[in-house]
């Protein structure tokens, strides 16, 4: 069965870094994507960004607005994911989610595209002084 | 970034039917946005019903469907239970980013 367990949130002070973990089981992790998203209290789903397998170059896309504060890599013979957060802000608290993502290739377009099929069951940061 | 537009609320009657839509700030929403919905009940993560803007995953129910309606994505429900009623987000990609939309609270009653 596929699964994703997310861990690492808890709670930080403005301007510190936490790392959260996204652990996978079930599927074969090099061969896919994991993007995360995450939810303000009360508020909307937001995507955070993702990174690509080793495959189609390993690299990551940011969201414009978290580009520089947010890293995203992966270790694949731990099957895990990570987000780096740096300087947190009180607006990053939330639930954090990843999610599977598949690649696709778009041959009219000669673009990737992803499909994202499984979530995690998230993992909460709270940003309080 | 763009703007992805949801309806905030919509109500359906137990068996009936109801289309969410989803809007872009850029323009027509076309099949290379590749809509994804995804559903969200009170206190669970969100799960995703559609991808690639009709298709469907193995757990999605048959009474949902996809499709492109009058420049935007839209997700039609046909014969609503009220296990249905949740949020439902759409997600579009831009290149290399993507943005969710706000969310539709659905109530079925």
């Amino acid at each position: 069965e596929v699964d994703l367990v997310e861990s690492g949130g808890g709670s930080v002070q403005p301007g510190r870094s936490l790392r959260l973990s996204c652990v996978t089981s079930g599927f074969t992790f090099g061969d896919y994507a994991i993007n995360w998203v995450r939810q303000a209290p009360g508020k909307g789903l937001e995507w955070v960004g993702f990174i690509r397998s080793k495959a189609h170059g390993g690299t990551a896309e940011y969201a414009a607005s978290l580009k520089g504060r947010f890293t995203i890599l992966r270790e694949d013979s731990r099957r895990t994911a990570y987000l780096q957060m740096n300087g947190l802000k009180i607006e990053d608290a939330g639930v954090y989610y990843c999610t599977r993502d598949e690649r696709f290739f778009n041959l009219l377009t000669r673009s990737e595209y992803y499909v994202t099929d499984v979530w995690g069951h998230g993992t909460t940061v709270t940003v309080s002084s | 970034q763009a703007v992805v537009t949801q309806d905030s609320s919509v109500t359906v009657s137990p068996g009936g039917t109801v289309t969410l839509t989803c809007g872009s700030s850029t323009g027509a929403v076309t099949i290379e946005h590749y809509p994804h919905w995804s559903q969200q009940k009170p206190g669970q993560a969100p799960k995703t019903l559609i991808y690639h803007t009709a298709s469907k995953h193995s757990w999605t129910p048959d009474r949902f469907s996809g499709s492109l309606l009058g420049g935007k994505a839209a997700l039609t429900l046909s014969g609503a239970q009220p296990d249905d009623e949740a949020d439902y987000y759409c997600l579009l990609s831009y290149g290399d980013t993507r943005v969710f939309g706000g969310g539709t609270k659905l109530t079925v009653l």
